[in-house]
C-alpha cells in the first residue's frame, strides 16, 4: 500500500521560505509517475503547485513558478517543496500527491499539513 | 479564479439525482484531456471518485457516474444519501499552462 506523509514547520514568518518534505512508503519514487504538491487555503479550493517526474523533470504552476522549487531525494524516497517569500496568502493545507501521468488522476494523497504564515 | 468552472453549491433530497458541471476550454477539456472527479469529506484529503471521464475506482458505488462532451464534463450522483454530503472537485490537464488544473469545487448538501 502506497502512503505519503508530509512533514515540516506549521508556522512560517512572512517573507521567509516554506519548506516541506513528503516521505513515500510502499513504492520507490524513482520507478515511475509524477510526484507533486497541491494546496488548499482554509475554506477554499484546490490549487496545483507543481510536480516532479520520476526522472527529475519539474513542472510548476505559472502563478507560483518564480517562488517554487521541488526536488527529489531518491536515497530517502522523499521529495520536497520550497516556496520562497511567503505571505499570508500562502497559508493553506499542503498535500503531497502521486499523479499517474500527465493526463491521469491523482491516485494517492498525503493527509495534508496546515502551514500558517504569520509573524 | 479557477481554470475549470463549477457551480459553488448543489443540493438534493435523499434518493434524488443531482449533477455537477465542470466547464473548461479548448486548452484543457476541449483539447481532449481527461476529466477526473474527487470527493472531499470534511477534514480529510480528497479521494478520486471518477477517473478518465467516466471510470469508477473499485469501491466507488455505481450511484456515481461521469461524462464528458466538448469543453465540459459532468458528475452525476443518483440515489442521494446523507453520506454523499461533501465537496466535489473536477481536475484536468491544461496545455497552455503545462500543468494540472482544478475546478473551484462544489459543495453538495443533502437536504
Amino acid at each position: 500500500q502506497v502512503q505519503l506523509q508530509e512533514s515540516g514547520p506549521g508556522l512560517v514568518r512572512p517573507s521567509e521560505t516554506l519548506s516541506l518534505t513528503c516521505t513515500v512508503s510502499g513504492y520507490s519514487i524513482s520507478n515511475a509517475y509524477y510526484w507533486g504538491w497541491i494546496r488548499q487555503p482554509p475554506g477554499k479550493g484546490l490549487e496545483w503547485i507543481g510536480s516532479i517526474y520520476h526522472s527529475g523533470s519539474t513542472y510548476y504552476n505559472p502563478s507560483l513558478k518564480s517562488r517554487v522549487t521541488i526536488l527529489v531525494v531518491t536515497s530517502k524516497n522523499q521529495f520536497s517543496l520550497k516556496l520562497s517569500s511567503v505571505t499570508a496568502a500562502d497559508t493553506a493545507v499542503y498535500y503531497c500527491v502521486r499523479l499517474l501521468g500527465g493526463n491521469d488522476e491523482i491516485d494517492y494523497w498525503g493527509q495534508g499539513t496546515l502551514v500558517t504564515v504569520s509573524s | 479564479q479557477s481554470v475549470l468552472t463549477q457551480p459553488p453549491s448543489v443540493s438534493g433530497a435523499p434518493g434524488q439525482r443531482v449533477t455537477i458541471s465542470c466547464t473548461g476550454s479548448r486548452s484543457n477539456i476541449g483539447a481532449g484531456y481527461d476529466v477526473h472527479w474527487y470527493q472531499q469529506l470534511p477534514g480529510t484529503a480528497p479521494k478520486v471518485l471518477i477517473y478518465g471521464n467516466s471510470n469508477r475506482p473499485s469501491g466507488v458505488p455505481d450511484r456515481f457516474s461521469g461524462s464528458k462532451s466538448g469543453t465540459s464534463a459532468s458528475l452525476a450522483i443518483s440515489g442521494l444519501q446523507a453520506e454523499d454530503e461533501a465537496d466535489y472537485y473536477c481536475q484536468s490537464y491544461d496545455s497552455s499552462l503545462s500543468g494540472w488544473v482544478f475546478g473551484g469545487g462544489t459543495k453538495l448538501t443533502v437536504l
